[in-house]
């Protein structure tokens, strides 16, 4: 079956470590989205990508970086900038990104739980 | 920027209970989404819709664009559709979609 897988369910960050979040689509989708959950919060868009090799900054940009090498693959990097890394990480993407995803449905994967030690 | 407010943010409700959960936003928008967020965390994509009204199965979704509002009904409740209720809405302004924080809907047997 078609969807988005995300990897790991569970990480852990030291201090001062970067650790990446994995999320792979079989959908054939051109746009794929990061966002951030935090308890009582709605969702919030870290990063995007429209087309392979480029990407765009969401509103909480700042501390993350992401690539787009692959249409499948749209890893997203929690760098030792962000100070308040602890969030549940969602990847989603959707099929026409001409109209910022907002037209269509997005599917979801099932979601990156990033604690720090 | 656009805002999206959701009301309840808790509701409890008894197996077989009629359920309503509202959202309200407060610029035009081009389409409102309605999304279940499992226990888990998973999210899947309930409604997808800019006018008046759609059905699937025991979910009914609605909006009143003039009125900026929109509500999500649950017919014969079951524990099963215990989630986190979540309205998004898109704007063409922003680009991209402006998320409510929620309802925790919990429906007891």
């Amino acid at each position: 079956d078609g969807g988005i897988t995300q990897s790991p369910k569970y990480l852990f960050r030291k201090e001062g470590q970067n650790v990446t979040l994995s999320c792979e689509q079989n959908l054939n989708h051109d746009a794929m989205y990061w966002y951030r959950q935090d308890p009582g919060q709605g969702l919030r868009l870290i990063y995007y990508s429209q087309i392979v090799n480029d990407f765009q900054k969401g509103d909480i940009a700042e501390g993350y970086s992401v690539s787009r090498e692959k249409k499948e693959s749209f890893p997203l990097t929690v760098t030792s900038a962000q100070k308040n890394p602890t969030a549940f990480y969602l990847c989603a993407s959707s099929i026409d990104p001409r109209t910022g995803g907002g037209n269509q449905p997005q599917h979801f994967g099932d979601g990156t739980r990033l604690s720090i030690l | 920027k656009n805002e999206v407010e959701q009301s309840p943010q808790n509701l409890t409700a008894q197996e077989g209970e009629f359920i309503t959960i509202n959202c309200s936003y407060s610029v035009g928008i081009s389409a409102l989404h309605w999304l279940q967020q499992h226990p888990g965390g998973g999210i899947v994509s309930l409604f997808m819709l800019s006018s008046g009204k759609k059905k699937h199965g025991r979910l009914i979704a609605t909006i009143n664009i003039q009125e900026k509002h929109s509500s999500l009904h649950i017919t014969a409740s079951h524990p099963r559709d215990s989630a986190v209720y979540i309205c998004a809405v898109f704007s063409g302004s922003a680009r991209q979609l402006t998320f409510g924080s929620g309802t925790q809907l919990t429906v007891l047997p």
